[in-house]
């Protein structure tokens, strides 16, 4: 059972344009952390968003996380070739530390 | 910020042959590390817990006597493949929490494993 729903899976864009991945889930959690991935390496955190409702910007990125903590999307504003690399939300539940991962997103940005 | 460092970063062996994965924690002490297999362009899947001084915790269908831990300090885990196969071939990532931060990983390098 995927706990978290992550779409699209795939996304191939031109560079410039704008795009939003989303994380869905019908379960609640205390905090949701986003990550980029490039290929042979391991990911890399981006934001945690712990209170529901909130918005953080990192750049050109968005982060939101729902009201009621069952949903989380990250959006991109022109995007750049260099923000090729799998995206992964996973969710955490209380104080314990490990994390549900939705299936990525593979983004492609071309120039 | 905090570092996990993840030894080796690649090795091929011979199929029947064991191998042996290093996750360390650098710059803190972490009494949970947790060690993943993801296949290309796919998530992580997570494998087991790695418990400071008891025994590892597995994920449904994960062979505990295949994939051994061994969580020996508070800064070092180690996945030891047992009788590699090529199907065993993966990336292999280990994460760990740090201690004020309770649920946000760092995660390691990960390493390529080819059996061949």
């Amino acid at each position: 059972t995927q706990l978290l729903e992550q779409s699209p899976q795939f996304l191939s864009i031109q560079e410039g344009e704008n795009l939003t991945v989303y994380c869905n889930s019908s379960s609640v959690f205390s905090s949701l952390q986003w990550y980029r991935q490039e290929p042979g390496e391991g990911p890399v955190l981006l934001v945690t968003v712990v209170t529901g409702g909130e918005v953080k910007k990192l750049k050109r990125l968005t982060f939101q996380f729902g009201d009621a903590r069952k949903d989380s999307s990250l959006h991109i504003t022109a995007a750049q070739p260099g923000d090729t690399g799998l995206y992964l939300c996973a969710g955490a539940r209380g104080s314990n530390y490990k994390l549900t991962f939705g299936k990525g997103t593979l983004l492609t940005v071309n120039p | 910020g905090a570092v996990v460092s993840q030894h080796p970063s690649w090795v091929i062996c011979k199929s029947g042959t064991s191998v042996k994965i290093e996750c360390r924690s650098l710059d803190f002490q972490a009494t949970t590390m947790f060690w993943y297999r993801q296949f290309p362009k796919q998530s992580l899947m997570l494998m087991a817990t790695s418990n400071e001084g008891s025994k590892a915790t597995y994920e449904q269908g994960v062979e505990k006597d295949k994939f051994l831990i061994n969580h020996a300090s508070l800064t070092l885990s180690t996945l030891t493949v047992t009788s590699a196969h090529p199907e065993d071939s993966s990336f292999y990532i280990c994460s760990a929490p740090t201690s004020d931060m309770n649920t946000e990983a760092f995660f390691g390098q990960g390493t390529r494993l080819t059996v061949v």
